[in-house]
């Protein structure tokens, strides 16, 4: 169980395009998911907090017009790359922490990454 | 803020061989969780083990334990009878108890695992 995809996997696009990332939770409902980046051999850095039915929340040096994020319903969280530069090429990650029903609520279970090469 | 320090960039063990990785961490909070998290080469990011605060036994999950210490605010993870699948960059992570549920990443410890 707790089972969290992304797609896609990867991606190339060219710079000045948008590109959307989707986040689901195939077995479970998550109200809350997060958004992180990380680049090679380094830590996951928060970027955002996504909430089901309310605007996400932003870590402080994000750019929310820039990164779009949308929790539209229990199971699904997109975040758009607006505009992409050279810049936003990295490796993006998202998690979803298991609402209320679930037995375990405090763990975040990680979906597979995707990444993003920007031309 | 909270801090977590993980000051092992780099381990390397003998497969069989038991290696621990040391985190640290700052904080004023009393309730609390920590988690291991494992990404081996393909990035997945799994779950290795969890501990909350107020609980004094040390977390177990098969050959992965930790040592829990909450006045010295450390947290190391003991993997036992290392395997080649163990080879994996290792995070540690903390939670405050609150809603926000954010978590708050070390710098990571790749560890090898030679055979």
């Amino acid at each position: 169980g707790a089972v969290v995809s992304q797609h896609p996997s990867r991606v190339i696009c060219k710079s000045g395009t948008s590109v959307k990332i989707e986040c689901r939770s195939l077995d479970f409902q998550a109200t809350t998911m997060f958004w992180y980046r990380q680049f090679p051999k380094q830590s996951l850095m928060l970027m955002a907090t996504s909430n089901e039915g309310s605007k996400a929340t932003y870590e402080q040096g994000v750019e929310k017009d820039k990164f779009l994020i949308n929790h539209a319903s229990l199971t699904l969280s997109t975040l758009t790359v607006t505009s992409a530069h050279p810049e936003d090429s990295s490796f993006y990650i998202c998690s979803a922490r298991p609402d209320e029903m679930m037995t375990v609520t405090d763990t975040q279970y990680f979906g597979p990454g995707t990444r993003l090469t920007v031309l | 803020a909270q801090t977590v320090t993980q000051s092992q960039p780099e381990m390397s063990v003998q497969e069989a061989e038991t290696v621990t990785l040391s985190c640290t961490y700052d904080t004023s909070e009393n309730n609390y969780y920590l988690f291991w998290y494992k990404q081996p080469p393909s990035r997945q990011m799994i779950l290795v083990i969890r501990q909350e605060a107020y609980k004094q036994q040390n977390a177990t999950e098969n050959r992965f334990s930790v040592n829990f210490q909450k006045a010295a605010k450390s947290f190391s993870l003991k993997i036992s009878d290392s395997q080649l699948g163990d080879t994996a960059m290792y995070f540690c992570a903390f939670m405050k108890h609150s809603n926000d549920y954010k978590l708050s990443f070390g710098a990571g410890t790749t560890v090898t695992v030679r055979a």
